[in-house]
């Protein structure tokens, strides 16, 4: 059983180009979280997904960011004319069906971003 | 505001040494709270998940207490081993989450470096 997928790993844009990363959570898994962790600081929560929803968007910026979780295939996050203050680690992590909020969320390996 | 710190930033300790790890946590209404390793340039592991009910788990060297009323978790490990090297991340999910209860607020994490 696989993990959560992201990629790319690693991505490189200059400033004003669009930046889309890309999850796939675990399988069986119909919720997706997306963190932004940005240098020397935690984790910080931008929104949460179900499949064609999006349930909790509150911790994304108002701006150039947008986010979703389509039927079919992964979830994206996009980012749209990247500027420097845009690179940081961005992770997804999936969970199964929600029980009450006791669920673990599985992290993947995070992609890399830096805007140049 | 509900927040997340965690206490040391970094910690070097001689290999085979036992050591704590804190976290404290401004509001005792949170769902559960989960313990996370991250190596470099790495996504994250989920080690321990302690509901709220519970007041300890435990998976091998490792130890997680939970005190609630008082805001506070401990992460033990025994017998500390170089590949404990890491980043411990701590995060909470608030019952009554400033951004929904569907996320995790992460602490900053204390580097541990555990020297052969």
């Amino acid at each position: 059983n696989a993990g959560v997928m992201q990629n790319p790993r690693h991505l490189v844009r200059r400033r004003g180009q669009e930046a889309r990363l890309r999850c796939s959570p675990m399988k069986g898994h119909s919720h997706v979280y997306w963190y932004r962790q940005l240098p020397e600081e935690g984790l910080k929560f931008m929104v949460y997904l179900q499949k064609e929803n999006i349930i909790d968007e509150s911790g994304m910026p108002k701006e150039r960011f947008s986010a979703e979780f389509p039927k079919e295939g992964p979830s994206i996050l996009r980012i749209q004319q990247v500027v420097r203050g845009d690179s940081a680690a961005y992770f997804c992590a999936s969970s199964p069906l929600r029980t009450s909020g006791l669920e673990t969320q599985y992290f993947g390996p995070g992609t890399r971003l830096l805007v140049l | 505001k509900q927040e997340v710190t965690q206490i040391p930033a970094a910690l070097s300790v001689p290999e085979g040494e036992n050591l704590v790890l804190n976290c404290s946590f401004t509001d005792s209404a949170i769902y559960n709270l989960q313990w996370f390793r991250q190596d470099p340039g790495k996504g994250l592991t989920s080690l321990l998940l302690i509901q709220s009910s519970q007041r300890e788990q435990t998976s091998g060297r490792l130890n997680a207490s939970l005190d609630k009323s008082s805001g506070r978790s401990t992460l033990y490990i025994a017998a500390s081993q170089p590949g404990d090297s890491a980043t411990y991340l701590c995060a909470v999910r608030f019952v009554r989450g400033q951004t929904g209860a569907n996320n995790l607020f992460f602490g900053t994490g204390t580097r541990l470096t555990v020297i052969p």
